[in-house]
C-alpha cells in the first residue's frame, strides 16, 4: 500500500542533542513537508521541499535541518539550537506543491528531558 | 498573511444529532482548502479537498462548502456516530504553503 512512514514514533531527547525523525514516501510524490503540532495551535510548516536537492524554510524553520537527497525521503533534524523542541511532528506529501491534495504520515512525538 | 479560524474550538453532541463545523480564512485568494481528521496521536486523514471553483464537494455523511468571498467553509456532519468523534482541522492553500486552522475537537456521546 502507498503511504507515508514517520520513525521513530516517540522519541526522547536529552537537552543538547541532536535527533533525527524520518520520513518515507512511497507515493512518487515531488513535494513534501514538515509541521509541527503543539496543543491548542494549527500545524506550522517548519521546511518543505518540491523537488529532489532543493528546499524551503516555512515559518519555523529556526533550530531544524533537512535533506531531499532521493524523492522518496525526507529527514528532519531537531537541533540543540531548538530552544522549544518537545512537541508532535507530522510529516506529509504531494504530488506537486500547489493545488494537490496532502498525504500525511501518522506522525512523532519528541519529548525533550 | 493568511490566518485560519476554526470555531467552535471544541463540540459534544449526542449520538445521531446533525453538526456543523466552522472554518474561516482571512484571504480569498486560494487554490484549494482541505478538511482533515486527526484521532489523538495520529496523523491526519483528508476528508475533503474542495479547489478554489467548486462551491461542495460531498463523502457519505460529510459536506462540506465553500465561500471564498466571505472567507467561510463549512463541514456539515450527518446523523453523528460515537466513531466521529476526533479532532476535525481546516486548511487552505493560498499561494505559498498551506495554512491550517487549531481544529476542533468533536466528541460524540453514544
Amino acid at each position: 500500500d502507498g503511504g507515508i512512514t514517520q520513525s521513530p514514533k516517540y522519541l526522547f531527547r536529552k537537552e543538547g542533542q541532536n535527533v533525527t525523525l524520518s520520513c518515507e514516501q512511497n507515493l512518487n510524490h515531488d513535494a513534501m513537508y514538515w509541521y509541527r503540532q503543539d496543543p491548542g495551535q494549527g500545524l506550522r510548516l517548519i521546511y518543505y521541499s518540491q523537488i529532489v536537492n532543493d528546499f524551503q524554510k516555512g515559518d519555523i524553520a529556526e533550530g531544524y535541518s533537512v535533506s531531499r537527497e532521493k524523492k522518496e525521503s525526507f529527514p528532519l533534524t531537531v537541533t540543540s539550537a531548538q530552544k522549544n523542541p518537545t512537541a508532535f511532528y507530522l510529516c506529509a506529501s504531494s504530488e506537486q506543491s500547489g493545488a494537490n491534495v496532502l498525504t500525511f504520515g501518522a506522525g512523532s512525538r519528541l519529548t525533550v528531558l | 498573511k493568511q490566518e485560519v479560524t476554526q470555531i467552535p474550538a471544541a463540540l459534544s453532541v449526542p449520538e445521531g444529532e446533525n453538526l456543523v463545523l466552522n472554518c474561516s480564512f482571512t484571504d480569498s485568494a486560494i487554490y484549494n482548502l482541505q478538511w482533515f481528521r486527526q484521532d489523538p496521536g495520529k496523523g491526519l486523514t483528508s476528508l475533503l479537498l474542495i479547489q478554489s471553483s467548486q462551491r461542495e464537494q460531498t463523502s457519505g455523511r460529510l459536506n462540506a462548502s465553500l465561500d471564498k468571498s466571505s472567507g467561510r467553509s463549512t463541514l456539515y456532519i450527518a446523523a453523528s456516530q460515537p466513531g466521529d468523534s476526533a479532532t476535525y482541522l481546516c486548511a487552505v492553500r493560498p499561494v505559498g504553503d498551506m495554512r491550517f486552522g487549531a481544529g476542533t475537537r468533536l466528541t460524540v456521546k453514544p
